[in-house]
């Protein structure tokens, strides 16, 4: 499968602690994106990157959320002291990123179930 | 600021009837929009975007810009169109983030 591909598919974690998804995007693609689902909505846009810049935060990003790209290839997705809105499908999506509008192909996502 | 709207959580439809799935969009500027798709246990997928002015499936959807909407049409439903529908704005200049609206389930019945 040469598609996006996210680890792991399900987390369930107790309120308080770490957790940390990855994020392989397609290979050789430039831009990669973090969303939010919750359930009842539609994605919510968090972070995205430019190779390894993250250029843009949501404000949906509190302090506890952090992001990384460091090599330009994979991404992960840290939330600290975790609480229970945190609950949601956390998807990534990648882009070639060369243009403006370049369709961007999704993961199959991690849900987060915060107890 | 930029919000997507999708009135209808659920849309139900007998197959061969024509579908209208409705969205409205509020953006100050020129968007760009989608239509992104999900069926039953896969990951979301781009079904069309309003500047290929293409028809996919069997879909298509015009940007209307004076009332600011871009619905998906069909003339013929299939079971197969059973499926969660997000209709998705992008501002240029903004390296094409997405925001979607809240989703329409689009469940086609014999």
């Amino acid at each position: 499968d040469t598609g996006v591909s996210q680890d792991p598919r399900h987390k369930i974690t107790k309120r308080g602690q770490n957790v940390t998804f990855r994020c392989d995007p397609i290979s050789e693609h430039n831009r990669l994106y973090w969303y939010r689902q919750t359930l009842g909505q539609g994605p919510e846009f968090l972070t995205y990157f430019q190779n390894e810049a993250q250029l843009e935060k949501s404000r949906l990003l509190s302090d506890r959320f952090s992001a990384e790209r460091p090599k330009g290839s994979f991404s992960t997705l840290e939330i600290q002291r975790t609480e229970q809105g945190d609950s949601a499908m956390y998807l990534c999506a990648s882009s070639p990123g060369t243009g403006g509008l370049i369709e961007q192909y999704f993961g199959p996502g991690t849900r987060l179930t915060v107890t | 600021a930029q919000r997507v709207t999708q009135p209808e959580k659920l849309l139900s439809v007998f197959k061969g009837a024509p579908v209208e799935l409705k969205c409205n969009y509020s953006y100050s500027g020129s968007p760009e929009l989608f239509w992104y798709v999900q069926y039953s246990r896969q990951r979301l997928q781009l079904l069309l975007r309003h500047i290929s002015r293409e028809s996919i499936k069997g879909f298509t959807a015009d940007l209307n810009k004076g009332e600011t909407s871009f619905h998906l049409k069909k003339p013929f439903a299939q079971e197969e169109d059973s499926a969660m529908y997000y209709c998705a704005l992008s501002s240029t200049g903004t390296a094409s983030k997405l925001t979607f609206g809240t989703g329409t389930r689009l469940q086609v019945t014999l």
